[in-house]
């Protein structure tokens, strides 16, 4: 079975552009997260969906944005691009949202952005 | 805001050594998970622990929960270079509503032959 896939892999853009990253999760996989980890960092929550709802939200600003489609694969916006986003966004997906539930969450290989 | 703080940050050690990685917080965490992430890649679940004083095995692996759930440990026996990565703890929050990680700083690992 395929794993977490992202795309692109690798992506250059300059700032103030806008950039959408885009995830598949695991077959039966309702649960999609996204996180931002910059360079020799840990990753950093950015929004978990759940069914298409938009069940978390980390302490992102409002230039972040994501979306579930009915297949339950996600998309991350960013908006007016900055220096700082530059990051590896990785994509988690897992089976269920219950909040109580500690699911493991399996992550792809992220998408590589770099901002000019 | 929850943090979780790794030691030591870098670690570079011969093959067959022994070593702890450290995960240690101020907050309770309901679950713990650790994982391993390889340059290029996304990280990998190695076990999760959730019951305060809990120790899990993997191999050559002992992972160990604290018993008041803040703080963790990774024990590796006999380091082999296959070992050599970015190792990450994360927690979850407890009573957040959703599912979210706090993850910790890092712990880069060098298992030199």
């Amino acid at each position: 079975d395929a794993g977490v896939t992202q795309s692109p892999t690798h992506l250059i853009k300059t700032r103030g552009q806008h950039v959408t990253l885009r995830c598949s999760p695991i077959s039966g996989h309702k649960s999609v997260s996204w996180y931002q980890q910059v360079l020799g960092q840990g990753p950093q929550f950015i929004f978990q969906y759940y069914e298409k709802e938009e069940r978390g939200r980390g302490n992102f600003p409002d230039r972040f944005s994501a979306r579930q489609f009915p297949n339950y694969s996600s998309e991350l916006n960013v908006n007016a691009l900055l220096l700082g986003d530059s990051a590896l966004y990785l994509c988690a997906s897992s089976f269920i949202h219950a909040s109580y539930s500690n699911q493991p969450q399996h992550f792809g290989d992220g998408t590589r952005l770099s901002i000019l | 805001t929850q943090l979780l703080e790794q030691s030591p940050q870098f670690l570079s050690i011969q093959e067959g050594e022994n070593l702890t990685v450290y995960c240690n917080s101020s907050s309770v965490f309901s679950s713990l998970q650790w994982y391993r992430q390889e340059p290029g890649e996304g990280p990998v679940l190695l076990v999760t622990v959730v019951t305060g004083g809990e120790v899990k095995k993997l191999k050559r692996l002992t992972f160990q929960f604290g018993d008041a759930r803040k703080d963790s440990s990774l024990h590796i026996t006999a380091a082999q270079t296959g070992d050599t990565g970015l190792y990450l703890c994360a927690g979850r929050p407890p009573d957040t509503g959703f599912q979210k990680l706090v993850f910790g700083t890092g712990t880069r690992l060098l298992v030199s032959p």
